[in-house]
């Protein structure tokens, strides 16, 4: 079974410049999230989507980040304009339908994203 | 106070030996509890769920304890693969928002 797969894997950009990652979950799987991870800090989540729809949205930044998985399938978060504290691991994970509150979620690879 | 606390280490264990973590949890409405584990530079992985009665899958032991807010995670004979960061995560189930509360993670380093 394929995993969740990310894109970029590293993106290097300058501060005020805006960036989009790209996440596939696995197939099947109605739920993704898009959490952030700095170095030295578990990953902090900003974004869940049941299907196309976004059931937690709480702690992402929204006057800068935008997410959205417009078929229910893959997603795009984006950044703009990114800042330097935007430095960090962007890990997109999805758990299937029949998990719900298990807390087995599938971890894609990260895209790490370091802004100058 | 932050929602999920554990002691950052490292924790320099040699090979075979007992090594035990915790963590606590601020949110008492807390529905569910993991062990996840990250190999450095890699993603996190599910390791284990934790239950009140204990659960145990080989060398690993977890135990929940809800009145003290409190999980652990004990392995024995440890391996030179069992190197890695161990992060404490909570689900607080909030309605149907089910994203993960991760602390900052637990770095374990087995020497040979």
């Amino acid at each position: 079974e394929a995993g969740v797969a990310q894109s970029p894997r590293y993106k290097i950009i300058e501060k005020r410049q805006s960036v989009a990652f790209w996440c596939n979950p696995i197939s099947g799987h109605a739920t993704l999230y898009w959490y952030q991870q700095i170095l030295g800090q578990g990953p902090k989540l900003l974004i869940q989507f049941q299907n196309n729809g976004v059931v937690d949205d709480s702690q992402l930044p929204k006057d800068r980040f935008s997410a959205e998985r417009l078929k229910g399938v893959d997603s795009t978060l984006k950044i703009q304009p990114a800042k330097l504290e935007d430095s960090a691991v962007y890990l997109c994970a999805s758990s299937p339908p029949w998990d719900r509150g298990r807390g087995t979620q599938y971890f894609g690879p990260g895209t790490r994203l370091l802004v100058l | 106070r932050k929602e999920v606390e554990q002691d950052p280490g490292p924790f320099n264990v040699p090979e075979g030996a007992t090594v035990a973590f915790n963590c606590t949890y601020s949110n008492s409405a807390s529905q569910s509890f993991f062990w996840y584990r990250q190999d450095c530079r890699k993603e996190p992985k599910l390791l284990m769920s934790v239950y009140s009665s204990g659960n145990e899958d080989g060398r690993f032991t977890a135990q929940l304890n809800r009145a003290s807010q409190y999980i652990s995670l004990l392995i024995r004979d440890s391996k030179l693969s069992d190197s890695a960061t161990y992060l404490c995560v909570v689900n607080p189930d909030r309605g149907g928002a089910d994203g993960l509360t991760f602390g900052k993670g637990t770095h374990l380093i087995i020497q040979p």
